[in-house]
């Protein structure tokens, strides 16, 4: 399994970029990285996801570097908005299954 | 608008009187999956669908039933709840398989007393 490790929580002043790492030394060659969050109790919202090349959506931007061990998902300008848990996700070994770990709690302050 | 429905919503039954969750979705997606949301535990998948009468288990199916008999719905059955079944538990969808966005249902919470 590509398993994913996170900072439990992070803090990020309103209008700066947010930048959430992860870690993921395992993950294999035709694997990709999967970003989403999840705003309190509501159902998780898809973000972003990418194999080896960084990619950039309306919400965020993806960094994946060259060994593919780490990925950084950037929130450009966090909002209060954007204050939520936010899973880095590989698939698993049956490649049917993707595996949510614990995320990082992103706090959004004024 | 596309989107993944549950109910209900909020459910509180006793222990052993079997019920079942619902969830449809309105894009035509293939792969649906059942998840439960526990404190501490993060999401857990119960059981998945690749397509209509294709169904696999996820990482605790013990208790759950499920059935994929149209594309669109993808009903979670527990046939004797018991109270650690107690949960926050989501559909969610994708186009084929989760290697695409899935799309996740509102939640349904269930206390089973």
């Amino acid at each position: 399994d590509a398993k994913t490790t996170q900072p439990p929580s992070m803090d990020c002043a309103e209008g700066r970029a947010a930048n959430l790492p992860c870690n993921h030394s395992t993950i294999s060659g035709n694997e990709y990285v999967y970003w989403y969050r999840q705003i309190h109790s509501q159902g998780p919202q898809y973000i972003i996801h990418g194999l080896k090349n960084n990619e950039t959506n309306e919400m965020a931007s993806l960094i994946i570097t060259e060994d593919r061990k780490s990925s950084t998902l950037i929130l450009p300008h966090a909002t209060l908005r954007d204050t939520a848990v936010y899973y880095c996700i590989g698939p698993s070994g049956s490649a049917r299954q993707l595996t949510f770990g614990s995320g990082t709690q992103l706090t959004v302050l004024p | 608008e596309a989107q993944v429905t549950q109910n209900p919503r909020y459910l509180i039954t006793v222990t052993g009187k079997k019920l079942t969750v619902t969830c449809s979705q309105n894009m035509n997606h293939e792969y649906m999956s059942w998840y439960r949301q526990d404190p501490g535990l993060g999401l857990r998948q119960i059981y998945y669908s690749m397509n209509v009468e294709v169904t696999d288990k996820g990482d605790v199916p013990e208790g759950y039933k499920v059935s994929r008999k149209e594309k669109r719905n993808f009903p979670l059955i527990l046939e004797s709840p018991s109270p650690n079944q107690t949960s926050l538990y989501f559909c969610a969808s994708s186009w084929r398989h989760p290697s695409y966005e899935q799309y996740f249902g509102p939640g349904t919470r269930l206390t089973v007393t």
